[in-house]
């Protein structure tokens, strides 16, 4: 199936703790993203990347760093978990014209 | 800056009915426009893409259109079934920054 796959679906942490959120996306897409739906269901971009190049960084806390090893793979590791980090993140690729295609989204509870 | 609205908020129609979803942008400087679908605790299904010089694009009873200059589109949805409920967005690809804005969503739920 080609698609935005990301891993994983629920994480649920402790305040404090550092923690990893995996994406991959076999549609050939060059830039890929990550975007945060808060409590409100509202999205809103972080990051964006381009042939492994940061493009965007949307005045996310710098405990939030983004690692793009090849343009199939985008990776989300957030440092020292803080409860209103608490949300759904999504990871999504693009080729412009062709639109976006979004993953199904992983939920991070911090408690 | 960009912004996306999205008029109603929240929506509810008895099935049968035809419905518009109404979605304004502030900069008509875009690429594209996405309208997608989320389900409670799910992903954002892509329903329609309306690139900057088309006026409508149409998927069995979806009909989007798009009129850049107002920086206006709507999503028309006919016959409704209580399956369509969900939650619908518009998404704008401004021209300058690679990224999607999104609107807040209109929550729509179709009573059978």
């Amino acid at each position: 199936d080609t698609a935005v796959s990301q891993t994983p679906k629920y994480l649920v942490t402790q305040m404090g703790n550092d923690k990893s959120i995996k994406c991959e996306q076999n549609l050939g897409h060059d830039t890929m993203y990550w975007y945060k739906q808060d409590s409100k269901k509202f999205l809103k971009i972080m990051f964006s990347y381009n042939n492994k190049e940061l493009i965007i960084n949307e005045t996310v806390p710098n405990r939030f760093s983004p690692k793009s090893p090849d343009k199939a793979h985008l990776n989300l590791h957030i440092n020292s978990l803080e409860l209103g980090d608490s949300a759904v993140y999504f990871c999504a690729s693009s080729r412009t014209v062709h639109g976006y295609t979004f993953g199904s989204g992983t939920r991070l509870t911090v408690v | 800056k960009q912004e996306v609205t999205q008029i109603p908020a929240a929506l509810s129609v008895p099935e049968g009915e035809n419905l518009v979803l109404n979605c304004s942008f502030t900069d008509s400087a875009i690429y594209n426009l996405q309208w997608f679908r989320q389900d409670p605790g799910k992903g954002l299904t892509s329903l329609l893409l309306i690139q900057s010089s088309q006026r409508e694009q149409t998927s069995g009873r979806l009909n989007a259109s798009l009129d850049k200059s107002s920086g206006r589109s709507t999503l028309y949805i006919a016959a409704s079934q209580p399956g369509d409920s969900a939650t619908y967005l518009c998404a704008v690809n401004a021209e300058y920054g690679n990224k999607l804005v999104f609107g807040a969503g209109t929550i729509l739920r179709v009573k059978s």
